[in-house]
């Protein structure tokens, strides 16, 4: 099982919709970040949330540190929403070990006009 | 404001030839990664830097080296190209190792035939 679980893998909807992305983690964690990566390929940092709830303009992260989930929000999707977004947690170090990001294998929306 | 700097953008190699990735950044941050992103898989960490003089490996360090000899610049070298080396490889800083978002750059798309 992989440490972090993204839901669902694709998503497409119409203009306005508002739009639920997923992310469940197994293990305990210090922060997550949600990011953004571009049709072209680029990759922006959206968020990063260590307990209750970011905005940013259209969007909105929350995270339920108990319940080990995050959901990233969009209101009112626009077609320039449409990309991939990649869920990541800051995975606290074991014995001996460090702290490391791991990597969600990231949602794809697509927002049609 | 260029911030991350990844060259080339795409590069085919033949089995066994070399070939170093460039990144640099002029945010002057402490921290620099490369990472390599598969289809339908998560980033993968492969090395990342403290500081100009330190590097360490990441998850996936095998087939890679890697140099940092000033603030801004973060070659990865691969010394002999194999077919599971095809991959977009992308590189990121932050001012702080994990408590701070990292800036990506645009990615370099690497084929090996």
């Amino acid at each position: 099982k992989n440490e972090v679980e993204q839901s669902p893998q694709n998503l497409t909807a119409q203009e306005g919709e508002f739009i639920t992305i997923n992310c469940s983690y197994s293990v305990g964690i210090s922060a997550l970040h949600w990011l953004q990566q571009h049709p072209g390929g680029g990759i922006v940092s959206l968020f990063m949330l260590s307990s209750g709830k970011k905005k940013h303009g259209r969007l909105i992260a929350t995270i339920n540190i108990q319940e080990k989930h995050s959901s990233l929000h969009i209101t009112a999707s626009h077609p320039r929403d449409s990309a991939v977004y990649i869920c990541a947690v800051r995975v606290s170090p074991g014995a001996g070990g460090s702290e490391k990001l791991v990597f969600g294998k990231g949602t794809k929306l697509t927002v049609n006009p | 404001n260029a911030g991350v700097t990844q060259t080339p953008k795409f590069r085919i190699l033949k089995i066994g030839q070399s070939m170093t990735l460039q990144c640099t950044q002029d945010m002057n941050h402490n921290y620099m990664y490369w990472y390599r992103q598969d289809p339908g898989m998560g980033l993968k960490l492969i090395y990342y830097s403290v500081g100009a003089g330190i590097t360490d490996k990441g998850e996936v360090p095998n087939g890679y080296n890697v140099s940092r000899s000033t603030t801004e610049d973060f070659p990865l070298r691969l010394e002999l190209a194999a077919p599971s080396q095809t991959s977009v490889y992308f590189c990121a800083s932050s001012y702080f190792r994990l408590n701070q978002p990292q800036h990506f750059g645009d990615g370099t798309r690497l084929s090996i035939l």
